[in-house]
This record gives C-alpha cells, sequence and structure tokens, in this order.
C-alpha cells in the first residue's frame, strides 16, 4: 500500500501558468518536505514542513510556495513555471527530528514523484 | 568543496562482481548516514542506514569512518538489479535542535550480464 502518495504523476503545463502538485501521506509523519530533482543531479530540498512549522531553504524561489492544510497533505505551488522550473518534484515526510532517541535518525520515505514539463 | 561528494561514475561492473564507492562528508558534526538507491525517473528508497559499527544487509555492507569523514558501500555478488544510483545522505542535528539534511549526487552503478 502506499505511504506517499502524489498527484498528478506527470504534470505538463505552459510558461507562466500556475501549477500545483499534490502529497499525501498515510504515516502520520509530522515532517512533509518538498525536493526538486534535475537529471543527473541530487535532490534539492526547496522546503519542509514540520507540523505547521514552514521552513523555507534559503536558494526556493519566490515562484515556489507550499501549503500544508493537515497533517495529511501538502502542496506545492509553482505561480509563474519557467522552463527552468522542468523537473521530478518529490515529496517525501518523515517522523520529525530529535536529539535523542529514535527520532535521532530521521529516515525520509518518498512518493514517486511528479515530473513536470513546461512548454 | 561540496558538503557531501560522490564519484558520480558510472561504475560498469560484470555480474557478480563486487564493487564499493564511498562518499565522503564535510561537516564534522554530521550524525546520522543514510544510502538510498534511486532507479531511473523513479523515487528515491532507503537502502539502508550507516551505524558507527558499520552494518550489513545481506550482500549489501555499510561502513562510516568518521576520522576520514566518508561512508562506504559495498555490494557483494552484484546482481543486474542492483543497476540504479546510490546517493548518500548526511543528517547534521544543529544545536537548537534544527537539523540539516544534505544529499549526495548519487554514483550510477551499471551491472553487466
Amino acid at each position: 500500500d502506499a505511504m506517499v502518495i502524489q498527484n498528478p504523476r506527470y504534470q505538463v503545463t505552459q510558461f507562466g501558468k500556475p501549477v500545483t502538485l499534490s502529497c499525501s501521506q498515510t504515516l502520520n509523519h509530522n515532517v512533509m518536505y518538498w525536493y526538486q530533482q534535475k537529471s543527473s543531479q541530487a535532490p534539492k530540498l526547496l522546503f519542509h514542513y514540520y507540523d505547521k512549522d514552514f521552513n523555507n531553504e534559503a536558494d526556493t524561489p519566490d515562484n515556489f510556495q507550499s501549503r500544508r492544510p493537515n497533517t495529511s497533505f501538502c502542496f506545492l505551488d509553482i505561480r509563474s513555471p519557467g522552463l527552468g522550473d522542468a523537473a521530478m518534484y518529490l515529496c517525501a515526510t518523515s517522523r520529525g527530528p530529535s536529539t535523542s532517541g529514535a527520532h535521532k535518525r530521521d529516515t525520509q520515505y518518498f512518493g514517486p514523484g511528479t515530473r513536470l514539463t513546461v512548454l | 568543496r561540496k558538503e557531501v561528494e560522490q564519484d558520480p561514475g558510472p561504475f560498469n561492473v560484470p555480474e557478480g562482481a563486487t564493487v564499493a564507492f564511498n562518499c565522503t562528508y564535510s561537516n564534522s558534526a554530521s550524525q546520522s548516514f543514510f544510502w538510498y538507491r534511486q532507479d531511473c525517473r523513479k523515487e528515491p528508497k532507503l537502502l539502508m542506514s550507516v551505524y558507527s559499527s558499520g552494518n550489513e544487509d545481506g550482500r549489501f555492507t555499510a561502513q562510516l569512518n568518521r576520522a576520514s569523514q566518508y561512508i562506504s558501500l559495498l555490494i557483494r555478488d552484484s546482481k543486474l538489479s542492483d543497476s540504479a544510483t546510490y546517493l548518500c545522505v548526511v543528517q547534521a542535528f544543529t544545536e537548537d535542535s534544527n537539523y540539516q539534511l544534505i544529499w549526495g549526487a548519487g554514483t550510477k552503478l551499471i551491472i553487466k550480464p
């Protein structure tokens, strides 16, 4: 059974046309992440939510926004997609870090990704 | 210097051979380490965590060398299905209980019949 679900799996949008990608999880994890991955590159963390706390990476463009209306769902909004935003977008979840105990090793579980094409 | 570095490969290895690759990290405060496997056009999947004492899971062995700041992955008796990109992930907790997660760009492994 899928634990981290992403929809759609493939998204085609036009240059400048807003697009929303969705992620849902059945793991009841505290943390949800959005990554961008381009071919032959490492996944690049865009932002993450620890519960309702939003954490934006310093180099994430303003064009990328996120919403987490509840524990299970998280959305990635790309306000004005450019050609350079074509990539695989990966959602991941984890229980959440702490400085001790089992959470110290905070394993991430990924969804299957959404491949975004910008025309 | 990149925070987490991996040889991009590809490593072309005959089926049945043993292959090993390393991942170096620059943050000496790093505390947790992972190997993920990523098949072409798929999401990364956790292969194994890396423990201080080293750990083994079937044909896979992971080692951590804190003194030299690298982790390694050894694959014995390689199978065609081991062909994938192997990404290392380094996790470091900061004083304010935040944490930093850094991904390597991956090492591509191709197992040939």
